[in-house]
């Protein structure tokens, strides 16, 4: 049972465009929210992350949005850079301390 | 800051031996650590919680007596894959919470531990 959901596997963005990765996620208690970027064979770098009583959170290019009654959220990369190609994984928690829930991650590629 | 280191990050054994894979946090105090493994192409699974003083919790479907857990700090967990066999080659990544702070709802995580089981 996938309490996580990245139902699009890959994206290809021009550089310059806006990137918009999805999630979507199950589990009502979920109280946290994060974004991961991965590269192969390495760990995945904590990218931003969003408390269930927001519904935004903004750091430089990157953007998190949530919709709770959706149970959606999802990651705005504005401007994309051909360096921001990776594997993102979105992932929930219900409380401090519990272990994170991925999705399946999704395979962005920034052309220039 | 924030930062968390795995030992080794790539190791190659004989079936039948065992791997212990060191996961530090280096500028933070974590009471708790997180196991995962992750197969090609394939999301993150949770393996094990990791408590510092006390035993370890196991995800459904992992053996405890394979996968040894230790938490002997404030800043060290090991992963000790005892017999290991082709099937357990695999990357391993440890994950680390703030035991305190702003930070604290935020794992980071090792750059991973490739096995090779030959």
């Amino acid at each position: 049972d996938q309490q996580v959901k990245q139902n699009s596997p890959s994206l290809s963005v021009q550089e310059g465009r806006i990137s918009i990765l999805n999630c979507d996620y199950t589990n009502s208690m979920f109280d946290y929210f994060l974004w991961y970027k991965k590269y192969p064979a390495e760990g995945p770098t904590f990218l931003i992350s969003i408390s269930s009583i927001k519904d935004k959170n903004e750091d430089g290019r990157f953007t998190v949005f949530l919709n709770k009654s959706a149970k959606h959220l999802s990651l705005h990369i504005v401007p994309s850079q051909p360096g921001d190609s990776a594997v993102y994984f979105c992932a929930a928690k219900r409380q401090a301390g519990t272990a994170l829930i991925f999705g399946k991650g999704t395979t962005l590629s920034v052309s220039s | 800051g924030a930062v968390v280191s795995q030992h080794p990050s790539r190791v190659i054994c004989k079936s039948g031996t065992s791997v212990k894979i060191e996961c530090r946090s280096l500028d933070f105090q974590a009471t708790t650590m997180f196991w995962y493994r992750q197969f090609p192409k394939q999301s993150l699974m949770l393996m094990a919680t990791s408590n510092e003083g006390s035993k370890a919790t196991y995800e459904q479907g992992v053996e405890k007596d394979k996968f040894l857990i230790n938490h002997a700090s404030l800043t060290l967990s090991t992963l000790t894959v005892t017999s290991a066999h082709p099937e357990d080659s695999s990357f391993y990544i440890c994950s680390a919470s703030p035991a305190s702070g702003g930070a604290r709802e935020t794992q980071y995580f090792g750059p991973g531990t490739r096995l090779l089981v030959l």
